[in-house]
Order: C-alpha cells, then sequence, then structure tokens
C-alpha cells in the first residue's frame, strides 16, 4: 500500500480564497483523521471520521472549517474563506480497529498551507 | 482532560551514546501508548505502539516501556546514530478515540 496520500503537499493562497485538502487513508483503515501543526500549539486533532461518519468535530475550529469523507477513500477538509492564522500544516492519518484493539496510527506526508 | 508532557524539549548528544526520551500523561486510563519520528518538513512515522495491557516493546535499537500506574513511558535508543536526529513525539488514546499528542523531545545526534 502507498500510505496515507495528501494533496497538494504545499499551498500558498491569499486570505478570503478558499482552500480544499485531500486525503486518501490507506485502504481497510475504518478511522481517518485530520490534524493540524503548529509551532505554537504543536498536534491539534481537528476532527475525525469513522466509517466515513465524522464522530468528533470538537476541534474544528471555526465555521469556516468543514469536513466530508463521501466514501472510504477520500476526504476533503475546507477552509472557507482562509486567513492568515490558518497557515499550519495539516495532516491526515488513518487506523482501524479489530477485536477491539486500535492499530496503530499511519499519516501522511501533511499540507503545508501559507495564508497571505 | 488528558495533558501529555515530554521533557527535555531538546536534547543533543555524541554518537554511540544511549538515547532516553521521558513521555507523562495526566490520565491513567488509557488505550495505548504511541511513539512517533518526524523529520524536518515531513509527516510522522510510526515507530512503536504499546497496548495498555503490556509494558514494554522492542524494534531492533527502539524499546519503549509504559507504566500506565504512574503515568509514564521512556523511549530507548541504544547506540545513537546521527541519522537518528528528528523529532520524536508521544500519543496516548483514550475514551473517544482521541490521540493526544506531547510536545515533542528535539534530538541531535553529533558525529
Amino acid at each position: 500500500d502507498a500510505g496515507v496520500i495528501q494533496s497538494p503537499r504545499h499551498e500558498v493562497t491569499e486570505m478570503g480564497q478558499e482552500v480544499t485538502l485531500r486525503c486518501k487513508p490507506i485502504s481497510g483503515h475504518d478511522y481517518l483523521f485530520w490534524y493540524r501543526q503548529t509551532m505554537m500549539r504543536g498536534l491539534e486533532l481537528l476532527i475525525y471520521f469513522n466509517n466515513n461518519v465524522p464522530i468528533d468535530d470538537s476541534g474544528m475550529p471555526e465555521d469556516r472549517f468543514s469536513a466530508k469523507m463521501p466514501n472510504a477513500s477520500f476526504s476533503t477538509l475546507k477552509i472557507q474563506p482562509s486567513e492568515p492564522r490558518d497557515s499550519a500544516v495539516y495532516f491526515c492519518a488513518s487506523t482501524f480497529r479489530a477485536s477491539g484493539v486500535t492499530g496503530e496510527l499511519f499519516f501522511g506526508e501533511g499540507s503545508r498551507l501559507t495564508v497571505l | 482532560k488528558q495533558e501529555v508532557t515530554q521533557i527535555p524539549a531538546a536534547l543533543s548528544v555524541p554518537e554511540g551514546e544511549n538515547l532516553v526520551l521521558n513521555c507523562s500523561f495526566t490520565d491513567s486510563a488509557i488505550y495505548n501508548l504511541q511513539w512517533f519520528r518526524q523529520d524536518p518538513g515531513k509527516g510522522l512515522t510510526s515507530l512503536l505502539l504499546i497496548q495498555s495491557s503490556q509494558r514494554e516493546q522492542t524494534s531492533g535499537r527502539l524499546n519503549a516501556s509504559l507504566d500506565k500506574s504512574s503515568g509514564r513511558s521512556t523511549l530507548y535508543i541504544a547506540a545513537s546514530q546521527p541519522g537518528d536526529s528528528a523529532t520524536y513525539l508521544c500519543a496516548v488514546k483514550a475514551a473517544g478515540n482521541k490521540l493526544t499528542f506531547g510536545g515533542g523531545t528535539r534530538v541531535l545526534v553529533k558525529p
């Protein structure tokens, strides 16, 4: 398997523009997580899905942020409108749960977002 | 609320020395603990996963221990090499499937 795949790897945009980040989890994984990493706050969980259903979005900072998972192999994180304080690296991660045991969490390479 | 702390924030050692990285967490009701490595500009790579029922895991030069009752985990890296230079993060999984991360320890192994 190619691992968790994220796109784009880098995005530079201007304040007010819409940003869409994409993620393809590892095949067979039933959990998908979106994290944000900044120097000031470290890694923060934004939202996670189980079997394509959003379970906990309490980490989503504002209504400007939204996430979807239309099927088991694709998820998007959208920011509209974007602001300079949204500049960060956004990571997608996936894992599975079997026999009551949670597996390892695997991360993508991240999408580095810069909002000017 | 679970809090995860990693001390020190940065560590510099000469090549060949053993590395000892510490992770502490406030709520012992965890499902598992995972150690990750992150290279600059890269994603996180899983190193070791310890389930709550286990006390340690080993992989090559890496050994991680878990003491749930005291809320601590230690990652040992034997005979460090310059290629071990990276940031190491620990994360605990508790109820709700949320993974809480520590701030990381930035390691530099000098040749």
